[in-house]
């Protein structure tokens, strides 16, 4: 079955570590999106990519920095300089042609230790 | 600064009740409006509005859009308690050549037996 995986679902960072989140896609998609959700809030675009080796900063990149080696995966690190990394981070996915929706994967919740 | 807004932002039925949920957006870039639930984990994509007046209808749930007035609305019907979720309504536009959505904050709905 086609879809998105990201890993882990469960994520602890101490204060000054860097930590990375996994987003991995067979949906043969080209552009590929994280997202963070804080409580009460609407998803806040973080970066975004439409083809291997480029990719965009949305509204909230400060803090956090992406690579896109592969079609197939998005890896987004939370740096030290994220004050307040704390939140729920969605990976999504879409067709970069024609107007079509993004599809999303089950998320990674991060907290601070 | 591209805003969509929804209300209400919480809302408590009884099963079987009817509901409707709205979705009012101002932005400067619009391609279509998306409408996803969330449960706990990964926003499911319900309807894409692109037209004013044209009904999007899956089962129980139905959605449309005015371009004119720049809203949006979601009703579902006899509702279940499986109809509880979070419901979150995008603006989808193009920007650079990338699609970029635009959340709203998200009404959460529940349904009780």
């Amino acid at each position: 079955d086609g879809g998105i995986t990201q890993s882990p679902k469960y994520l602890f960072r101490k204060e000054g570590q860097n930590v990375t989140l996994s987003c991995e896609q067979n949906l043969n998609h080209d552009a590929m999106y994280w997202y963070r959700q804080d409580p009460g809030q609407g998803l806040r675009l973080i970066y975004y990519s439409q083809i291997v080796n480029d990719f965009q900063k949305g509204d909230i990149a400060e803090g956090y920095s992406v690579s896109r080696e592969k079609k197939e995966s998005f890896p987004l690190t939370v740096t030290s300089a994220q004050k307040n990394p704390t939140a729920f981070y969605l990976c999504a996915s879409s067709s970069r042609f024609g107007n079509q929706p993004q599809h999303f994967g089950d998320g990674t919740r991060l907290s601070i230790l | 600064e591209d805003k969509v807004v929804q209300s209400p932002l919480s809302l408590v039925v009884h099963e079987g009740d009817t509901v409707t949920l709205n979705c009012s957006y101002e932005v400067t870039n619009f391609r279509s409006l998306l409408w996803y639930k969330q449960e706990k984990k990964a926003p499911t994509f319900l309807f894409m509005l692109t037209s004013s007046g044209i009904e999007k209808k899956s089962g129980r749930l139905s959605s449309i859009l005015d371009k004119k007035e720049l809203f949006s609305i979601l009703n579902i019907t006899a509702t279940q308690t499986g109809d509880s979720a979070v419901y979150l309504c995008a603006n989808s536009g193009i920007i650079q050549g990338a699609q970029k959505l635009v959340f709203g904050q998200g009404t959460r709905l529940t349904i009780n037996p």
